[in-house]
């Protein structure tokens, strides 16, 4: 079993929609990454989070310790946010180096 | 502007050869990393460096080697030894090595080709 699911793996939606991306892990964590890469393969950090709740334009990303389970949210969604969403964790106690990743989501919005 | 740079975007290369990917930033970082991304998979890492001179191996350094003479490079060659290479490599940079939760830095990515 991967230490870092992520739901759905496939995502389709209409432009305007709310989107959600859902991310589960099952180790302890210092911080739960959300980045963004466009299909030219290129990695944006869109969120960086260890509590709460964080928002960045039309984005929202939340994250639930106990639960062990983080969502990133996107509203009134746009063709321009296709991309695949990679959620990845820090471990704690790992090395600077010990960061794992979700398999990632791959959205597509269709105008 | 500041960022990461990889060079060339597609490299093929024959069976048998190695060959190095560029990674260079100009963002002053301290710690830089080389991660490998199959299809389906998550990114998986090969190699970091916190400190000029000094690299550690990550989960899939078998048949990859690195260097860091200078604070901005960190290149990767990928050897003969990699039994399977054709992959699309990506590095990154955080500023700060002490830190669990900075933000990394990803270049645009060199997609290896293995003929």
């Amino acid at each position: 079993k991967n230490e870092v699911e992520q739901s759905p793996q496939n995502l389709t939606a209409q432009e305007g929609e709310f989107i959600t991306i859902n991310c589960s892990y099952s180790v302890g964590i210092s911080a739960l990454h959300w980045l963004q890469q466009h299909p030219g393969g290129g990695i944006v950090s869109l969120f960086m989070l260890s509590s709460g709740k964080k928002k960045h334009g039309r984005l929202i990303a939340t994250i639930n310790i106990q639960e062990k389970h983080s969502s990133l949210h996107i509203t009134a969604s746009h063709p321009r946010d296709s991309a695949v969403y990679i959620c990845a964790v820090r471990a704690e106690g790992g090395s600077q180096g010990n960061l794992i990743f979700g398999k990632g989501t791959k959205l597509s919005v269709k105008p | 502007d500041g960022g990461i740079t990889q060079s060339p975007k597609y490299l093929f290369r024959k069976e048998g050869q190695n060959v190095t990917l560029s990674c260079e930033q100009n963002l002053n970082h301290d710690a830089m990393y080389w991660y490998r991304q199959d299809p389906g998979q998550g990114l998986r890492l090969i190699y970091y460096s916190q400190i000029v001179n000094d690299f550690q191996k990550g989960d899939i350094a078998e048949g990859y080697s690195v260097s860091r003479e200078k604070k901005e490079s960190f290149p990767l060659t990928v050897t003969s030894a990699q039994k399977n290479p054709t992959a699309f490599y990506l590095c990154a940079s955080t500023e700060d090595t002490t830190s669990f939760t900075d933000t990394q830095y990803f270049g645009p990515g060199t997609r290896l080709t293995v003929l």
